[in-house]
């Protein structure tokens, strides 16, 4: 069984610039979720899909934006690049979320690098 | 603010030894917990998981152990291997969020 997918896997990109990242879930996962991991820095929470909808955002200003298809996969957009956005990006999906908000487990795709410069 | 934080950013064992990793987390209405594992260049790996209402639970070769009272989470890797080497974050979420709330990792250095 395929695991979570992310491309591009590295991405270069100028301050200004916008930059689109894409996920492709577990099989039968309907819930993608994202993550910025900066250097020095732990895993931050960015966004949550499920359905198509998004469900929570983290603390990122509007520039990070996010939309789910509905095939389950996912895009991460960032407008407006600055430096410090350069960071491994990661995508995660899950099943989706039990009755009772029970948090199922989330499966990680290998990152997109982004680099800006 | 939420926060998981680990008191150990880097330990090293001798290949063969028993490794435990702690992690403290400050979010009382948490009752999920992972622990991940990450090799460089790499997504972070699901190693084990524990809910609020255990207190251990063990898997192969790993075992986590949950004390709510002091809001403390340990991994315990037996005979630790190079394999092993990898930074390891603890995360917690709660509730309908969703969100995972990580720790800021602890390298493991498995010396031979």
């Amino acid at each position: 069984e395929a695991g979570v997918t992310q491309s591009p896997t590295h991405l270069i990109k100028t301050r200004g610039q916008q930059a689109t990242l894409r996920c492709s879930p577990i099989s039968g996962h309907t819930s993608v979720y994202w993550y910025q991991q900066a250097l020095g820095l732990g895993l931050q929470f960015l966004l949550w899909y499920d359905e198509g909808e998004e469900r929570n955002r983290g603390n990122f200003p509007p520039r990070f934006s996010g939309r789910q298809f509905p095939n389950y996969s996912s895009e991460l957009n960032v407008n407006a690049l600055e430096l410090e956005d350069s960071a491994l990006y990661l995508c995660a999906s899950s099943l989706r979320s039990l009755a009772g908000g029970i948090t199922d487990t989330q499966y990680f795709g290998p990152g997109t690098r982004l680099t800006v410069l | 603010g939420e926060s998981v934080g680990l008191h150990l950013p880097t330990l090293s064992v001798q290949e063969g030894d028993n490794s435990i990793i702690n992690c403290a987390y400050s979010n009382s209405a948490s009752d999920y917990f992972i622990w991940y594992k990450q090799e460089s260049g790499k997504g972070p790996q699901f190693i084990i998981d524990i809910r609020s209402n255990m207190d251990k639970r063990q898997g192969q070769r790993v075992t986590v152990l949950l004390n709510k009272t002091v809001k403390h989470l340990s991994l315990q890797i037996a005979a630790t291997q190079p394999g092993d080497s990898a930074v390891y974050f603890c995360a917690e979420t709660g509730g309908a969020t969703n969100k995972l709330i990580f720790g800021t990792g602890t390298l493991l250095a498995v010396q031979p």
